[in-house]
């Protein structure tokens, strides 16, 4: 069964460093996702992209987040000068179409010393 | 605001019992709703998905849907040890808009 990749499963970066976190959606699908979970929180929304372009975002994502999606496959999240806040398993998925299921990929724990 | 909400938990269950969990959602025009299972430091796993009022069966999982009380919940039949972990209600408020996550509720089933 098709799946959603995301690499590395484990980011250990120094605050105020420049990451960037990847995902490989499901091939067929048009719609794309960025979630982050903090430990013991709800899983919250960051990011929607779609047809080249983001379609909505959430206040947690500020002017330090960016998403791309460089060729067909690749989506990436960019956090251009990471905080200890933004330590979290971060969440991609992506779905076919309006109103069907996300499917999510394994997540990124990204830690921020 | 559009919420989601749910016990937290921890509901215990013996073995072979029926496990019931329960959600609410805020925004009445919400048209998608899903149940996700998550094990502890892992991603959500779709059990679920439902967009009409009434019971939807798949194996031991039933969901069920009443739009006009804003509630869904989730049956799961003959609970087995491995269904321990924590399940996160989700609403689609609108067509294209993302999944808002209620913060889940842990199932504990007890051998």
């Amino acid at each position: 069964e098709p799946e959603v990749t995301q690499t590395p499963s484990h980011q250990v970066t120094q605050m105020g460093q420049e990451v960037i976190l990847r995902c490989v959606p499901i091939s067929n699908h048009l719609y794309f996702y960025w979630y982050r979970q903090i430990l013991g929180q709800k899983v919250e929304f960051l990011v929607s992209f779609y047809n080249n372009e983001i379609s909505e975002k959430s206040e947690i994502f500020d002017d330090q987040f960016s998403v791309e999606r460089p060729d067909g496959s690749n989506f990436t999240l960019k956090i251009r000068s990471t905080k200890l806040e933004d330590s979290a398993m971060y969440f991609c998925a992506s779905r076919p179409e309006a109103a069907q299921p996300q499917h999510f990929g394994d997540g990124t724990r990204l830690s921020i010393l | 605001q559009k919420e989601v909400e749910q016990n937290s938990g921890p509901l215990s269950v013996p073995e072979g019992a029926i496990a019931s969990l329960n959600c609410t959602y805020s925004d009445r025009g919400s048209q998608s709703f899903f149940w996700y299972r998550q094990y502890s430091g892992k991603s959500p796993e779709l059990i679920m998905s439902i967009y009409s009022n009434g019971d939807k069966e798949d194996g031991r999982f039933t969901a069920q849907l009443n739009k006009a009380s804003q509630y869904v919940s989730l049956l799961i039949r003959d609970s087995q040890p491995s269904d321990s972990a924590t399940y996160l209600c989700a609403v689609v408020p609108s067509g294209n808009t993302p999944l808002v996550f209620g913060k889940g509720t842990r199932l504990s089933v007890i051998a």
